[in-house]
């Protein structure tokens, strides 16, 4: 059984930019939340997709986006990229419509030169 | 908004020792808590949760955590710890619906031999 996928595994964009990061959810899984993780900090939450609609949005600008697609699997959208939005990007999924422990991913780490 | 705060950022024990890892959140109504562990060049994975029921919980590789509701704690501990216990530590807490987590910023343990 396959466990949480995200792609790419790293990436380098310059300031400005826009990217676009990937995330299956585990087999059986409803819900994927996506965190980003800077460097020596825990994971904040960005958002939260359900049924293919945003529905839990954390303290981030609308240069974050997202979507869910039929078969749950997750995009998350960054424009006008920031030195400052250098992270690892962190994909969680969930069953039971979220009301379960999330299993993450390894995560994408972007970097903006 | 819930927080989780984490006094410890850096650990170091010897191999035998004991550990506790101290987790403290604020957030007045239910909670679920849960452990996180991030080995390195790992993805972060479930030590151990706490939902409801006994506030002493026990998850994977030796690990417990005592679920305080008067401290607002829940912390992490092991009887004897391994060098392959070496690793990050989180402690998060969802609150309400849909599952959202919020993380401290995390203990970083380092296990001597």
């Amino acid at each position: 059984d396959a466990g949480v996928t995200q792609s790419p595994t790293h990436l380098i964009k310059t300031r400005g930019q826009q990217v676009t990061l990937r995330c299956s959810p585990k087999s059986g899984h409803d819900t994927v939340s996506w965190y980003q993780q800077a460097l020596g900090q825990g994971p904040q939450f960005i958002f939260q997709y359900y049924e293919e609609e945003e529905r839990q949005r954390g303290n981030f600008p609308d240069r974050f986006s997202g979507h869910q697609f039929p078969n749950y699997s997750s995009e998350l959208n960054v424009n006008a990229l920031l030195l400052g939005d250098s992270a690892l990007y962190l994909c969680a999924s969930s069953g039971l419509a979220g009301y379960n422990e999330q299993f993450f991913g390894p995560g994408t780490r972007l970097t903006v030169l | 908004a819930q927080s989780v705060s984490q006094h410890n950022h850096h650990v170091i024990l010897s191999e035998a020792a004991s550990l506790e890892l101290g987790c403290n959140y604020s957030y007045g109504g239910t909670v679920n808590l849960f452990w996180y562990v991030q080995y390195p060049g790992q993805h972060l994975q479930l030590l151990l949760k706490y939902f409801s029921g006994d506030p002493l919980v026990k998850g994977i590789k030796g690990f417990e955590a005592e679920f305080i509701k008067s401290k607002f704690s829940f912390n992490l501990r092991k009887p004897s710890v391994q060098w392959s216990d070496t690793a990050e530590y989180f402690c998060a807490v969802a609150t309400g619906t849909a599952s959202k987590l919020t993380f401290g910023t995390g203990t970083r343990l380092q296990v001597t031999l």
